[in-house]
């Protein structure tokens, strides 16, 4: 029968061109966003992360925008490269007192084409 | 640094037998996380220590499964009795705190448990 489970959502791109992963959170209380980056038989690894006073934050070839009013976290990744190629995760934290507690989401597969 | 440690990588059972996972963090983390990854649930948080102690273990699945930080530098996560449904991805983070909102977590590879 046919298995079931979470349907990642899944980007295809060509090597060269830029991607944008989005990301909808659930939670109008958190605070704090983080994206990480899963290759195929590892551990998730920090990208970038931003507070939620800011709207936009860049990184090296990274840029992360929050819009808190809709509730939604984007990742651009600019001329992505085969490297890039893994499955991407935002993650929302809530306070302080709860820090480094994440939420993850269900993660987005990202395949860079040569 | 070496990073966060995990063993065993991969680790195969049977059904009812004791499974042991272990996690050395990174020195100088105050906080350890134990995370879940199956198809099913995405990543799951099960339980996380603040300077040793059990701090939240709200997602610990049953009472099969217990969690203990016994130093800075050292975690277990046991099943006892293991089930096929336990079989995933088990990994162990660990994250600087702070007063500074320094929450980002530092994976270790993983534990693979498939229990048959």
């Amino acid at each position: 029968g046919e298995s079931v489970g979470l349907h990642l959502p899944t980007l295809s791109v060509q090597e060269g061109d830029n991607s944008i992963i989005n990301c909808a959170y659930s939670n109008s209380a958190s605070d704090y966003f983080i994206w990480y980056k899963q290759e195929s038989g590892k551990g998730p690894q920090f990208i970038i992360d931003i507070r939620s006073n800011m709207d936009k934050r860049q990184g090296q070839r990274v840029t992360v925008l929050l819009n808190k009013t809709v509730k939604h976290l984007s990742l651009q990744i600019a001329a992505t490269q085969p490297g890039d190629s893994a499955v991407y995760f935002c993650a929302e934290n809530i306070g302080q007192t709860n820090a480094g507690k994440s939420t993850f989401g269900d993660g987005t597969t990202l395949t860079v084409k040569p | 640094d070496a990073g966060v440690i995990q063993s065993p990588r991969h680790e195969v059972t049977e059904m009812g037998q004791e499974v042991t996972l272990r996690c050395k963090p990174i020195s100088g983390h105050d906080y350890l996380f134990w995370y879940r990854q199956t198809m099913m649930r995405g990543l799951e948080l099960l339980i996380y220590f603040n300077n040793n102690v059990p701090i939240d273990d709200s997602g610990m699945p049953e009472d099969r499964f217990s969690a203990k930080m016994p130093n800075a530098s050292f975690s277990t996560l046991k099943i006892q009795p293991s089930e096929p449904r336990d079989s995933a991805v088990y990994f162990c983070a660990s994250s600087p705190g702070g007063g500074n909102r320094n929450e980002k977590l530092f994976f270790g590879s993983g534990t693979q448990l498939s229990v048959l």
